[in-house]
């Protein structure tokens, strides 16, 4: 079955670095998104992203954060200058469409810890 | 805004037991349900969706019911085993304008053997 890939597993990074997390959507998917997860909180929506641009971001994707599709098939969320409270697991998902009818496919996530 | 509410976990069962997690929502219109399930180490996985009213999604045993009047969509099983011991996650999205998840706070199975 297809997968959704990310890279690292786990990143720990020093506050004010910047850090770059991969994903590799499925193939003949068109919607990329990622989403986060602060330890015990909930799952929460942070950027969704088709034909090359951003179609909604949530107040959490500030300016520290961006995305970007560099080469057709990887899907990067960059942080520009970490802060402690961007320490959270990282999903990346994939659909085929954009639709509510087609459920998300997930990647494993990357657990980033800032110290 | 659009919310999911999930019951507190941990659950404990012991293997053979019934299984319900509540999940209500709220949200305008009519919104498509997701339960997701996340086992230890590894992504958020469909377990099963209904995308309309009275609408029952099912999949390896679990069974949830898209309930509009009481604006819930609980997840059961007949019959837990150890293997289903993963924290579970119901989900809702819009069906126009904007389609991203609102995710609950996800409830922690745990199945003794």
């Amino acid at each position: 079955e297809p997968e959704v890939t990310q890279t690292p597993s786990h990143q720990v990074t020093q506050m004010g670095q910047e850090v770059i997390l991969r994903c590799v959507p499925i193939s003949n998917h068109l919607y990329f998104y990622w989403y986060r997860q602060i330890l015990g909180q909930k799952v929460e929506f942070l950027v969704s992203f088709y034909n090359n641009e951003i179609s909604e971001k949530s107040e959490i994707f500030d300016d520290q954060f961006s995305v970007e599709r560099p080469d057709g098939s990887n899907f990067t969320l960059k942080i520009r200058s970490t802060k402690l409270e961007d320490s959270a697991m990282y999903f990346c998902a994939s659909k085929i469409r954009d639709s509510s009818y087609y459920g998300y496919t997930f990647g494993s996530g990357t657990r980033l810890t800032v110290v | 805004g659009d919310s999911v509410t999930q019951m507190e976990g941990p659950v404990t069962l012991s293997e053979e037991a019934f299984l319900t997690i509540n999940c209500t929502y709220t949200a305008t219109g009519y919104p498509s349900l997701f339960w997701y399930v996340q086992y230890p180490g590894e992504g958020l996985q469909l377990l099963l969706k209904a995308t309309k009213a009275d609408d029952k999604g099912s999949n390896k045993g679990f069974e949830a019911t898209y309930r509009k009047e009481t604006t819930s969509f609980h997840l059961e099983k007949g019959s837990v085993q150890v293997s289903d011991s993963a924290v579970y996650f119901c989900a809702l999205s819009r069906t126009s304008g904007t389609y991203k998840y609102i995710f609950g706070t996800g409830t922690r199975l745990k199945v003794l053997a």
